[in-house]
């Protein structure tokens, strides 16, 4: 079983839909960071958490840190939005060594 | 602010080769980190340096090592490349730590031949 579990691993969905991403992860961690790859491989870094909620634009991350679990929103998606996004956390422990989920790959359609 | 820059931006090498792959932070960011991105393994953490120090390795096999300078550009070597080195690899800065926010290069893309 992987250390940090994503879901969807893909998702297909109209321009204008409320999207959501989950990420649960199995170890104690001091920060989370959602990320986001467009095709070609370039990597944005989306949010970094640690508690709490986080908004940017139509973005918003949340964290549960006693449930170990972790979602991304987008309100109103838009084409431009297809990309895969993907969570990765720093456990506490093991020399703070970031893990990476496999990635959720985002498609929307206009 | 320039952002992080890599080079070069495609390699093709063949089995047995070495390779030097170059990464160059944002100003003042101190702390370089290097992933690998393959379709079968997703990202993994190679190797973060700090101050010229390497603070922390992932499970990679010796023939991946990497140093960083006094300005903080940092450079990663893979000897003896195989077929299974193909990837994407991606270096990023942050301040202080991988735990900050992170901003990622462009990323080298390697096929090993």
């Amino acid at each position: 079983k992987n250390e940090v579990e994503q879901s969807p691993q893909n998702l297909t969905a109209q321009e204008g839909e409320f999207i959501t991403i989950n990420c649960s992860y199995s170890v104690g961690i001091s920060a989370l960071h959602w990320l986001q790859q467009h095709p070609g491989g370039g990597i944005v870094s989306l949010f970094m958490l640690s508690s709490g909620k986080k908004k940017h634009g139509r973005l918003i991350a949340t964290i549960n840190i006693q449930e170990k679990h972790s979602s991304l929103h987008i309100t109103a998606s838009h084409p431009r939005d297809s990309a895969v996004y993907i969570c990765a956390v720093h456990p506490y422990l093991r020399d703070d060594k970031i893990i990476f989920g496999k990635g959720t790959r985002l498609h929307i359609l206009p | 602010k320039a952002g992080v820059t890599q080079t070069p931006r495609y390699l093709i090498k063949t089995r047995g080769q070495q390779v030097t792959l170059s990464c160059s932070p944002i100003s003042g960011h101190r702390s370089v980190s290097w992933y690998q991105q393959t379709p079968g393994q997703g990202l993994q953490f190679l190797f973060e340096y700090f101050s010229e120090t390497q603070r922390n390795k992932g499970n990679f096999p010796g023939r991946f090592s990497g140093r960083q300078f006094s300005n903080s550009r940092s450079e990663m070597n893979v000897s003896t490349l195989e077929l299974g080195d193909s990837a994407l690899y991606l270096c990023a800065s942050s301040l202080a730590s991988p735990s900050n926010e992170q901003f990622f290069g462009p990323g080298t893309r390697l096929t090993v031949l």
